[in-house]
């Protein structure tokens, strides 16, 4: 079945750090990938995707590149802010955007961002 | 517009009661989904409905657990004789065809 592994965390950065967390994924096909954000007190929201390999999904200054060869997806920024302080969850689905195809998310992992 | 909401926010429920968790879509998406979350993991997938056809149950972790739509909109999850495991963030999720998933906040259940 499908599965996405993500790096354990929590993961703290000092603000302007830059910013890697990894995902691999095990799929059958060509899975559609995402990365949600949780901030605190509120829901799951999309950060970015990518539908097919090689593709880079990017939102607010976060990007992640669609590696067919080594089944990855890490999320990356530049230089992280305090406001970025949340929960990271990888995941994919199996076809499209993920409209009707259920999501299969990692773990997640916590980044704490100190000023 | 509104987002997914979900109602109650929080729950608790003693050993072998039954609890019904309801979620409203956003207006007009087709698709609903929901999925379980427990403590420090990732939400898991439970079921999905286009519609109100229920068109993937195969998250569902016993026969204790049902989920309905019968109208194509709002959704209820219905897990009898609650058991502690079943403690859990409770998800709902809604899409348009060709657009992501949008998630509700969630209700939190606690079973003692």
């Amino acid at each position: 079945g499908n599965s996405v592994t993500q790096m354990e965390g929590p993961v703290t950065l000092s603000e302007e750090a830059f910013l890697t967390i990894n995902c691999t994924y095990t799929a059958t096909g060509y899975p559609s990938l995402f990365w949600y954000v949780q901030y605190p007190g509120e829901g799951l929201q999309l950060l970015l995707k990518a539908t097919k390999a090689d593709d880079k999904g990017s939102n607010k200054g976060f990007e992640a590149t669609y590696r067919k060869e080594t089944t990855s997806f890490h999320l990356e920024k530049g230089s992280v802010q305090v406001s970025d302080s949340a929960v990271y969850f990888c995941a994919l689905s199996e076809k499209g955007t993920g409209a009707n195809s259920k999501l299969t998310f990692g773990k997640g992992i916590t980044l704490s961002v100190r000023p | 517009g509104a987002g997914v909401s979900q109602s109650p926010r929080y729950k608790v429920a003693k050993r072998g009661q039954d609890v019904a968790l309801r979620c409203d879509p956003i207006s007009g998406h087709v698709s609903l989904f929901w999925y379980q979350q427990a403590l420090g993991q990732g939400p898991e997938f439970l079921t999905y409905f286009q519609n109100e056809a229920q068109l993937d149950k195969s998250g569902l972790p016993s026969d204790r657990f049902f989920a309905e739509r019968p109208e194509g909109s709002v959704s209820t999850l219905k897990i009898q004789r609650t058991q502690q495991e079943d403690s859990a963030v409770y998800l709902c999720a809604s899409s348009l065809e060709l657009h992501e998933q949008f998630f509700g906040p969630g209700t939190r259940l606690t079973v003692l």
